[in-house]
This record gives C-alpha cells, sequence and structure tokens, in this order.
C-alpha cells in the first residue's frame, strides 16, 4: 500500500490559464473521488470515479472543470480558464469497492494558487 | 442533502487534559460517520469510523467517538491528549450503502500546549 499519490504538490499560475492535476489511487482501488478544500473548510466533494465511469459531479464542478480516469487507474482534473475562486486545496480519495462502507483513503493534495 | 456542523472551531488544551469535539449531521437517513484527523502537513487520515453496532467505536491513538442516533451526533473523546494530537479534526457523514461523497464539517483545530 503506497498510498494516494497526487500531483503536483504545489502550482502558482496566472489567472486564465488552464491547469491540469494527477492523481494515482491505492492499487486496484476502483473507486476515485476528488474534493477540494478552501481555508477554514472542509474537504468538499467535486466528483467520484468508479473504474472508469463518472458517476457523479457535484454543482461545484463548473464548466471550466473536468475529470478524467481513462483506464481505470490514475485521474486527472483539469481547470481551464483559471479564476481567483479556483485557489485551493485539491484532494484526491480513493476507495475498493463495497458501497459506503470503505473509508476513503486520502492523498497529501494539490494546492493551486492563482495569481 | 447531508450536512455535518462541528461546533469549535479552535480548542486549547493543556496536555493531559480531556478532549471532547462536537459533530453533528443532518439527515433523514442512515449514515456512516468518520472523524479523519489531518496532521500538520499531512495528508487526511481516519481515526475512526462507525457503521452499526456498539455505539461507542474506538479508533487509533486513544481516540473514541459514540453515536447517538436519537441526537444525529458523533461526538470525539479522548481521555488524556498529547502535544501530538495537535491537528485538525474533521467529521464525516455519508449515506450508509452508497459509494458517493463524504460530507465533511469545517473541522476543529485542535492546539495542544506543554
Amino acid at each position: 500500500d503506497t498510498g494516494v499519490s497526487q500531483d503536483p504538490r504545489h502550482k502558482i499560475t496566472k489567472r486564465g490559464q488552464n491547469v491540469t492535476f494527477r492523481c494515482d489511487p491505492i492499487s486496484e482501488h476502483n473507486r476515485l473521488y476528488w474534493y477540494r478544500q478552501t481555508l477554514g473548510q472542509g474537504p468538499e466533494f467535486l466528483t467520484y470515479f468508479q473504474n472508469e465511469a463518472q458517476l457523479e459531479k457535484s454543482r461545484l464542478l463548473s464548466d471550466r472543470f473536468s475529470a478524467e480516469r481513462p483506464k481505470g487507474s490514475f485521474s486527472t482534473l483539469e481547470i481551464q480558464r483559471t479564476e481567483q475562486g479556483d485557489s485551493a486545496m485539491y484532494l484526491c480519495a480513493s476507495t475498493p469497492g463495497g458501497g459506503g462502507n470503505q473509508p476513503q483513503h486520502f492523498g497529501d493534495g494539490t494546492r493551486l494558487s492563482i495569481l | 442533502a447531508q450536512s455535518v456542523s462541528q461546533h469549535n472551531h479552535h480548542v486549547i488544551l493543556s496536555e493531559a487534559a480531556s478532549l471532547e469535539l462536537g459533530c453533528n449531521y443532518s439527515y433523514g437517513g442512515t449514515v456512516n460517520l468518520f472523524w479523519y484527523v489531518q496532521y500538520p502537513g499531512q495528508h487526511l487520515q481516519l481515526l475512526l469510523k462507525y457503521f452499526s453496532g456498539d455505539p461507542l467505536v474506538k479508533g487509533i491513538k486513544g481516540f473514541e467517538a459514540e453515536f447517538i442516533k436519537s441526537k444525529f451526533s458523533f461526538n470525539l473523546r479522548k481521555p488524556s491528549v498529547q502535544w501530538s494530537d495537535t491537528a485538525e479534526y474533521f467529521c464525516a457523514v455519508i449515506r450508509t450503502g452508497t459509494a458517493s461523497k463524504l460530507t465533511f464539517g469545517t473541522g476543529t483545530r485542535l492546539q495542544v500546549t506543554l
């Protein structure tokens, strides 16, 4: 169990630029989740995948956000035309199958700062 | 939709003091409940979880939590805190039997002084 891996750890970019983050879940975990956490708040759900299928998206996930998990392993989260309000920590989590009875394992997150 | 409230935003305790962090959730159905901890510079880690059965659950590092269904509460306790317990604590809920999202509270920052 090598844990959930996220890359990069930090990303600083100018407003209007596109950014992409990567998440590698724990091996053989077929569920993968993305959350966003802003200062003083708990993580907020963005979207989740079972294998390569994106099964749920939050209303927080505007049209500028897109997530993929093409082969059911790693996932990417892209933000187009970044805005100041996108500054946050983006967290990835994974679980094996088994419904809601499996705790989610979190990565270290990618901290996004918009200049 | 479910929601989670954590009443204490910042708690300061001396070492050896007892800890109780409040967590209330709002949801009409059956839920699974979690406490996660985030130590400075580290990722979220599971402290303990409640799915069913004994409402008093024990987790790692001497933490425990009690699920009181009638009060929609899942308070976290520790009889004697240590300096190393300094961290942020998050209560979270998920609807039973779903693979969907965790709903988190806003977190409680615990600072333990020597």
